[in-house]
């Protein structure tokens, strides 16, 4: 069955740096595209960032251009969100959740993992 | 980027009642729009995609429309398990933007 799961996530002080990763299993991994949605305490769902299935398109939010990159190593079956600069206003549970055969369809997503900016 | 505005943000219904969310964009989005179900501590699922196609799995009751800048989210009889916070999100164009959520509560 398809699984998306995150890690990665954990307590990091202003300023610093942290990398998620989005391991995937049960699906051709490198035919699909892979997106990170986010949702900080008591808010809604942000859109963050998009990967194409080979990696050659990348897109983000404009809150976190220029502090985050995407990337994948689809030999690992895994995609990577390096979050830099971090700030207390990017605390949030990231999800990982990968693109259906219409790629606007976010049709697989993880529990889950919780980034927590703090000093 | 193009802005999602969802109504009501928030909706008091009954088990068995019909209602409807609106999402309206800010610039033509064609029909490149979803719309997802969230509920506390479990991951958001999807439901409709390209404004009107159901996503595999998800009860009949569930149905989108619309196209360019309005569009709906309908449940056509209301159960227990749908009490949630519904999403629409476009696709049209990067950066991808949610709406801001519409909260459905038990009356």
């Amino acid at each position: 069955q398809v699984q998306v799961v995150e890690s990665g996530g954990g307590v990091v002080q202003p300023g610093r740096s942290l990398r998620l990763s989005c391991a995937a299993s049960g699906f051709t991994f490198n035919n699909y595209a892979i997106h990170w949605v986010r949702q900080a305490p008591g808010k809604g769902l942000e859109w963050v960032s998009f990967i194409s299935d080979d990696g050659s398109n990348k897109y983000y939010a404009d809150s976190v251009k220029g502090r985050f990159t995407v990337s994948r190593d689809n030999s690992k079956n895994t995609v990577y969100l390096q979050m830099n600069s971090l700030s207390v206003e990017d605390t949030a549970v990231f999800y990982c959740a990968k693109a259906g055969s219409y790629m606007g369809a976010l049709d697989y997503w993880g529990q889950g993992t919780l980034v927590t900016v703090s000093s | 980027a193009i802005q999602m505005t969802q109504s009501p943000s928030s909706l008091s219904a009954s088990v068995g009642d019909r209602v409807t969310i609106t999402c309206r964009a800010s610039q033509f989005i064609r029909k490149d729009l979803g719309w997802y179900q969230h509920k506390p501590g479990k991951p958001p699922k999807l439901l409709i995609y390209a404004a009107s196609s159901l996503q595999s799995g998800v009860p009949s009751r569930f149905s989108g429309g619309g196209s360019g800048t309005n569009f709906t989210l309908t449940i056509s009889s209301l159960q227990p398990e749908d009490f949630a916070t519904y999403y629409c999100l476009q696709d049209h164009i990067y950066p991808n933007t949610f709406g801001q959520g519409t909260k459905l509560e038990i009356k």
